[in-house]
């Protein structure tokens, strides 16, 4: 079946290294997007990327890092310099960034020890 | 810019009641507006939109209706079951990229037997 997998659905970091998580798509789609719940305040974009080799920052950027080096793929890094890394992860992407549709992942819950 | 506003949660009914969910949103130029329900431990999975003023999207018993001059889309559903509790998230989708979504809070419904 086609859809987007994310991995690992659950994670614990100890402060300071860095982790990432794996988000993966066949469906075709040619933008991918990042999204961050926290309890209460819904869904923040962190980063999207609307054809391969490139990608663009959201709201919350900062302490992130993305690669799209395949169509199908769209790694995240959460690196030691986000402050609050624990949170709900959501990986999600669309045909095309015209679309509003968006197709999501199961979501990756990280927590940092 | 845009945002959406959703009305607090947690809302609580019993099976067959009639339901309303607020929404109302500040956007620049015309944007699309979406539903999205996210189920207990699952990703966000689209459940209804509409793409210009006075469209009514409608799924699963489900409707709302964009309303430009109140800027309003509330989500409605006539008769509800268990199996619809879950959280329910307002976004619209705006600028130049159309999948770059902002999202409502989320508000939490539990439906009792």
């Amino acid at each position: 079946d086609g859809g987007i997998t994310q991995s690992p659905k659950y994670l614990f970091r100890k402060e300071g290294q860095n982790v990432t998580l794996s988000c993966e798509q066949n469906l075709n789609h040619d933008a991918m997007y990042w999204y961050r719940q926290d309890p209460g305040q819904g869904l923040r974009l962190i980063y999207y990327s609307q054809i391969v080799n490139d990608f663009q920052k959201g709201d919350i950027a900062e302490g992130y890092s993305v690669s799209r080096e395949k169509k199908e793929s769209f790694p995240l890094t959460v690196t030691s310099a986000q402050k609050n890394p624990t949170a709900f992860y959501l990986c999600a992407s669309s045909l095309t960034d015209r679309e509003g549709e968006l197709f999501f992942g199961e979501g990756s819950r990280l927590t940092v020890l | 810019g845009n945002s959406v506003t959703q009305m607090e949660g947690p809302v609580t009914l019993s099976e067959e009641a009639f339901l309303t969910i607020n929404c109302t949103y500040t956007a620049t130029g015309y944007p699309s507006l979406f539903w999205y329900v996210q189920y207990p431990g699952e990703g966000l999975q689209l459940l209804l939109k509409a793409t210009k003023a006075d469209d009514k999207g409608s799924n699963k018993g489900f409707e709302a209706t964009y309303r430009k001059e109140t800027t309003s889309f509330h989500l409605e559903k006539g008769s509800v079951q268990v199996s619809d509790s879950a959280v329910y998230f307002c976004a619209l989708s705006g600028g130049s990229t159309l999948g770059r979504l902002y999202f409502g809070r989320g508000t939490q419904l539990t439906v009792w037997p």
